[in-house]
């Protein structure tokens, strides 16, 4: 069975860090891009960004909104996904999802697995 | 990036309904569109990839139709388990983009 345990969420005050982790288990982790995706509360879902597989040697990808303050990184040793996210704003509050991307028919993409999801609140 | 305008942003329908939910892109993205559906308190499922493709799992009466820019989720008799809040997702290009959402509640 497929899982994913984020953690590291928490109240951090605007311009410091904070970092994320997501702990997968249930399939060969390496093997898959592993993506962030976030919602501020009572809003919709914001892509954040991608850590691609070893075999894309894990390349990354970023939303307009964070590229140049979060990073994306990852150790397959331990099966996980990290999310750094520094200069932090008041607008980066929300519940941050760590989500495996599956392969399906014909080579597409879709968001098939999802964690719970941990609250990072940016607020003085 | 590629803008996602979803329509209707909140809907309400009945038990039995047929609904529908469209997903417009502000360029053409091929076949490259998802439909999530989320609960409230839950993290997203998808339940269409590919435009049309249903996820392993998903009812049959969930259905996703369109290429290029226009895209059209179908649920053809909605069930109380459906209440819920949809979003349309495009992965064709980086970065990925949702569209607003779909608030779909009981009339």
């Amino acid at each position: 069975e497929v899982q994913l345990v984020e953690s590291g969420g928490g109240l951090v005050q605007p311009g410091g860090s904070l970092r994320l982790s997501c702990a997968a288990s249930g399939f060969m982790f390496r093997d898959y891009h592993m993506d962030w995706v976030r919602q501020a509360p009572g809003k919709g879902l914001e892509w954040v960004g991608r850590n691609k597989d070893k075999r894309r040697s894990h390349a990354t990808e970023y939303a307009a909104s964070v590229k140049g303050r979060f990073s994306i990184s990852r150790d397959d040793s331990k099966d996980t996904v990290y999310l750094q996210m520094n200069s932090l704003k008041s607008e980066d509050t929300a519940v941050y999802y760590c989500v495996r991307v599956d392969g399906g028919k014909g080579g597409y993409d879709s968001l098939g697995s999802w964690g719970q999801g941990t609250l990072v609140t940016v607020s003085s | 990036a590629i803008q996602m305008t979803q329509s209707p942003s909140s809907l309400s329908a009945s038990i039995g309904d047929r609904v529908t939910i469209t997903c417009r892109a502000s360029q053409g993205i091929g076949k490259d569109l998802g439909w999530y559906q989320q609960k409230p308190g839950r993290a997203p499922k998808v339940l269409i990839y590919a435009a049309s493709n249903l996820q392993s799992g998903v009812p049959s009466r969930f259905s996703g139709s369109g290429s290029g820019t226009d895209f059209t989720l179908t649920i053809s008799s909605l069930q109380p388990e459906d209440f819920a809040t949809y979003y349309c997702l495009q992965d064709d290009m980086y970065p990925l983009t949702f569209g607003g959402g779909t608030k779909v509640e009981i009339k």
